[in-house]
């Protein structure tokens, strides 16, 4: 059973740098499959934010191109999110999940998802 | 990019059906068959519901379907029951390799 796990710090200080890191289980990332990241803001809609496969190749929204870095580290079967200069409008729950690689498999979905980890930013 | 259209909420009878609706456009909706449907409830991560436009995960009731005409998909649940009452989200690939979701609908049942 496939099973991702969100870990990181839960406050962040405007302008620094927002840092998760997501853990795979049950599953090696060199294997296969995207591995992507979406964000909630409380009481918002959902909000995908980029993802990454194995060999390193990454898609980022528009949007957030500029400020966020997506890698992955198979050695340790995870991979990680870094959004900079982070404003109040960065507060949400923020999930890592799995998605194929939707043009060569001919199919989309994302799953499983990881629980969420709420990240606030304030001072 | 902008974020799918789907209406704020619906609402139904236990026993009756809902459709969903999320408007696109071509670039994404309207230009592929990748469209999946999510089901979220309170304080819940989401749970994937449909597939590639129509089709059903393994476990997912067949209560749930899914279908789309032009630039505008559709999730109907059909014999609407409490547990169904949840936020509702589609989700598409785009023309730029990037994903898209709707902005969710808040489903009551009455």
């Amino acid at each position: 059973q496939v099973q991702l796990q969100e870990s990181g710090p839960g406050l962040v200080k405007p302008s620094e740098t927002l840092s998760l890191t997501c853990a795979v289980s049950g599953y090696s990332i060199s294997s296969g499959y995207y591995w992507g990241w979406i964000r909630q803001p409380p009481g918002k809609g959902l909000e995908w934010i980029g993802s990454i496969y194995h060999s390193g190749n990454t898609y980022y929204t528009p949007s957030l191109k500029n400020r966020v870095t997506i890698s992955v580290d198979t050695s340790k079967n995870q991979f990680s999110l870094k959004l900079s200069s982070v404003t109040a409008a960065d507060t949400a729950v923020y999930y890592c999940a799995r998605h194929p690689n939707i043009v060569v498999a001919g199919t989309y979905w994302f799953d499983p998802w990881g629980q969420g980890t709420l990240v606030t930013v304030s001072s | 990019q902008s974020a799918l259209t789907q209406p704020a909420s619906v609402s139904g009878s236990p026993g009756q059906s809902i459709t969903i609706s999320c408007t696109g456009t071509s670039s994404d909706v309207g230009g592929y068959n990748y469209v999946s449907w999510y089901q979220q409830h309170p304080g819940k991560a989401p749970k994937f519901m449909i597939y590639d436009v129509s089709k059903r995960p393994s476990g997912v009731s067949n209560r749930f379907s899914g279908s789309k005409s032009g630039n505008t998909a559709s999730l109907t649940i059909s014999g609407l029951q409490a547990e169904d009452e949840a936020d509702y989200y589609c989700s598409s690939y785009t023309n730029s390799s990037t994903l898209v979701f709707g902005g969710g609908t808040k489903l009551t049942v009455l």
